[in-house]
């Protein structure tokens, strides 16, 4: 069983449909993240949140929406889509914010089809 | 522009072959993460290299980083259909919680 767990695997959605990613970390982390995996891309940082707080924004349209209730949740919240939001969205988890000296720890994904 | 730039972008090998993939910057990082990602699955850490000029070993798997800290490589000895993935280098930059990923390079390995 892995140690980040997203949900669902899988979505569908039109352009004008509402729903919500989720991530669940079993490891005690403190940090989560949110990461945007398209074809022919680097991975793209989207949110960080560290100790529940927000601490990076990296500049995500407002119809993505994050929310972390506490430091094992966090959740995406989708609003309005358009089709080149169509991607595999990465959540990841660390012990602490500071990404560079430690290790991520990633959910498998949930690939997201905007029609 | 693309700050990691990871070649090849695609390798297909045979079994029992040998390969190096290179991960190159312009920019220097204080520290280096090579991750393996498999079909349907989220990335995993392989490694870490912090030192310039580190070499680090695990198994069948050589990791290198430039002894200037903007460049890395990854080599395999005697390739197996496991080995198969896209491997991610990401390099983490002092003072920023930010890790810069490249795109990647996928690797098959045909039995």
């Amino acid at each position: 069983e892995t140690g980040v767990t997203q949900t669902p695997r899988h979505l569908v959605m039109g352009m004008t449909n509402k729903k919500s990613l989720k991530c669940e970390q079993h490891l005690g982390h403190n940090a989560m993240y949110w990461y945007k995996q398209s074809a022919k891309k680097p991975l793209e940082l989207m949110f960080v949140y560290n100790f529940k707080e927000q601490t990076e924004n990296n500049s995500v349209p407002s119809r993505f929406s994050p929310e972390c209730p506490n430091s094992s949740h966090l959740f995406l919240h989708l609003h309005t889509l358009q089709p080149e939001d169509s991607a595999l969205y990465l959540c990841a988890s660390s012990k602490s914010g500071l990404a560079g000296t430690g290790e991520l720890f990633f959910g498998e994904g949930s690939r997201l089809t905007v029609l | 522009t693309q700050l990691l730039e990871q070649s090849p972008q695609f390798l297909s090998i045979q079994e029992g072959e040998n390969l190096t993939v290179y991960c190159n910057s312009s920019s220097v990082f204080s520290s280096l993460q090579w991750y393996r990602q498999e079909p349907g699955e989220g990335p995993v850490l392989l490694v870490t290299v912090v030192t310039g000029g580190e070499v680090k070993k695990l198994k069948r798997l050589t990791f290198q980083f430039g002894d200037a800290r903007k460049d890395s490589s990854l080599h395999i000895t005697a390739a197996q259909p496991g080995d198969t993935g896209l491997y991610l280098c990401a390099g983490a930059q002092g003072g920023s919680e930010k890790l810069v990923f490249g795109k990647g390079t996928k690797l098959t390995v045909n039995p």
